[in-house]
């Protein structure tokens, strides 16, 4: 089945300053890939998805990367501000199946 | 969240009890999945139901069942409640075919 690591696990910055979270997936037949956002108290939150067909999504200060040949995908934050502080999720699947395989979590913390 | 409720949001038991939690999704939505959160984890999927079939199944043992009804809503049963049962329960609903899912704010399960 498929396996999804995240990395890291935790990371902290600067207010204003960019975050990256990198995932890799280890199923060739996985082609959707969402990101959610978890927050104290809250289900997870989508906050952005690829498919495989294209390599980069943008959504304002949010923009994702696809490699699928490094079967890899990164999430990335500019301009990160105090809301953004919460866990965020990786996950990978086949595109109209909902049994999603999540990565461990990274906890993002924004330094005021 | 606003696309799902679920109840109870925290429940305590004790091991060999049984458990039922209960998803009600807002209309539009006609797929219930069911995922486990163990603390620090990300979600682990369940199972999946619609049209009141369970249609996928993740690595769980048959003391975890579940059940669709008409106006979509969903339950998830477990029974012999084990120490390890202790997480956040969390429904996504979504509409068959598409991949966007909306999670609850989930129930918190302690086993004692």
């Amino acid at each position: 089945g498929e396996n999804v690591e995240q990395h890291p696990s935790t990371l902290s910055v600067q207010e204003g300053d960019s975050a990256v979270i990198k995932c890799t997936y280890s199923d060739s037949a996985s082609n959707y890939f969402p990101w959610y956002k978890q927050e104290l108290g809250k289900g997870p939150q989508l906050i952005i998805d690829i498919r495989s067909n294209v390599g980069e999504k943008k959504d304002q200060r949010i923009a994702v990367t696809l490699n699928k040949t490094a079967k890899h995908f990164s999430l990335h934050i500019t301009e990160t501000q105090p809301e953004d502080s919460a866990v965020y999720f990786c996950a990978a699947t086949v595109f109209g199946n909902e049994k999603l395989t999540f990565g461990t979590g990274t906890r993002l913390t924004i330094i005021p | 969240d606003a696309g799902v409720t679920q109840s109870p949001t925290h429940l305590i038991k004790t091991r060999g009890q049984q458990v039922t939690l209960r998803c009600s999704p807002k209309s539009g939505h006609d797929t219930v999945s069911w995922y486990q959160q163990a603390l620090g984890q990300g979600p682990q999927f369940i199972f999946q139901y619609y049209e009141e079939e369970e249609r996928q199944r993740g690595n769980f043992p048959d003391r975890f069942s579940g059940h669709q009804f008409p106006n979509y809503s969903s339950e998830l049963n477990v029974n012999a409640l084990l120490l390890g049962d202790s997480a956040l329960y969390l429904c996504a609903v979504g509409q068959a075919g598409a991949n966007v899912l909306t999670f609850g704010a989930g129930s918190r399960l302690t086993v004692l």
